[in-house]
């Protein structure tokens, strides 16, 4: 079946550390990837994404590569900052889920920054 | 318009009450989903509607009943509830057909008592 892994955390980093969060995923096909960002107390925005195996999703300083050889879409930023500390979530899209997006998440990492 | 509104944000109801949650968006998205998020877990989706027609139904109790009156409009009608369903309801929006993700809602924290 289809399914997504993410280390677990928290991360406790210092501002202008650098970020890696692991993400790897199981799915038959080609499925899209997808890393959602959730703030407290708010909903999930859309942070990346990458459909094609080699693409490079990036968005506010955040960058992650579909890796199909690794089954692997690795959450990276060169320099946290404080602001950024939020759970993050890994997700992918099954290939031919249709006429709408059967989204599939991680357990999800919380990041936590400190000055 | 790029967002999808829920209302209220917070409810507190018995577990006799009735009521509702209501989501809307003007993106003209014609797929809309429901989503549930327990404390520290991700997102579970409970239903998805595509063209306005009930297209996923994860085996959800039937004291949860989703409605979508319009392409632009999904509710979710609560009834007999039970203090387990405290959670984050979350309802979410995409095109169909392209791969651009979701746009959610920021949520309605619901407290069973």
């Amino acid at each position: 079946g289809n399914s997504v892994t993410q280390m677990e955390g928290p991360v406790t980093l210092s501002e202008e550390a650098f970020l890696t969060i692991n993400c790897t995923y199981t799915a038959t096909g080609y499925p899209s990837l997808f890393w959602y960002v959730q703030y407290p107390g708010e909903g999930l925005q859309l942070l990346l994404k990458a459909t094609k195996a080699d693409d490079k999703g990036s968005n506010k300083g955040f960058e992650a590569t579909y890796r199909k050889e690794t089954t692997s879409f690795h959450l990276e930023k060169g320099s946290v900052q404080v602001s950024d500390s939020a759970v993050y979530f890994c997700a992918l899209k099954p290939t031919g889920s249709g006429g709408y997006n059967k989204l599939i998440f991680g357990a999800g990492t919380r990041l936590a920054v400190h000055p | 318009d790029t967002e999808v509104t829920q209302t209220p944000k917070h409810l507190v109801m018995g577990m006799t009450n009735k009521k509702s949650l209501k989501c809307e968006q003007h993106m003209g998205h014609r797929a809309m989903y429901w989503y549930k998020q327990k404390a520290k877990k991700p997102p579970e989706l409970m239903f998805v509607y595509s063209y306005e027609k009930l297209s996923i139904n994860e085996s959800v109790p039937s004291r949860f009943s989703p409605e979508c009156p319009n392409s632009s409009l999904l509710n979710l009608h609560l009834h007999a509830l039970q203090p387990e369903d405290s959670a984050l309801y979350l309802c979410a929006s995409s095109p169909p057909f392209r791969d651009p993700g979701y746009t959610f809602g920021s949520g309605t924290r619901l407290t069973v008592v």
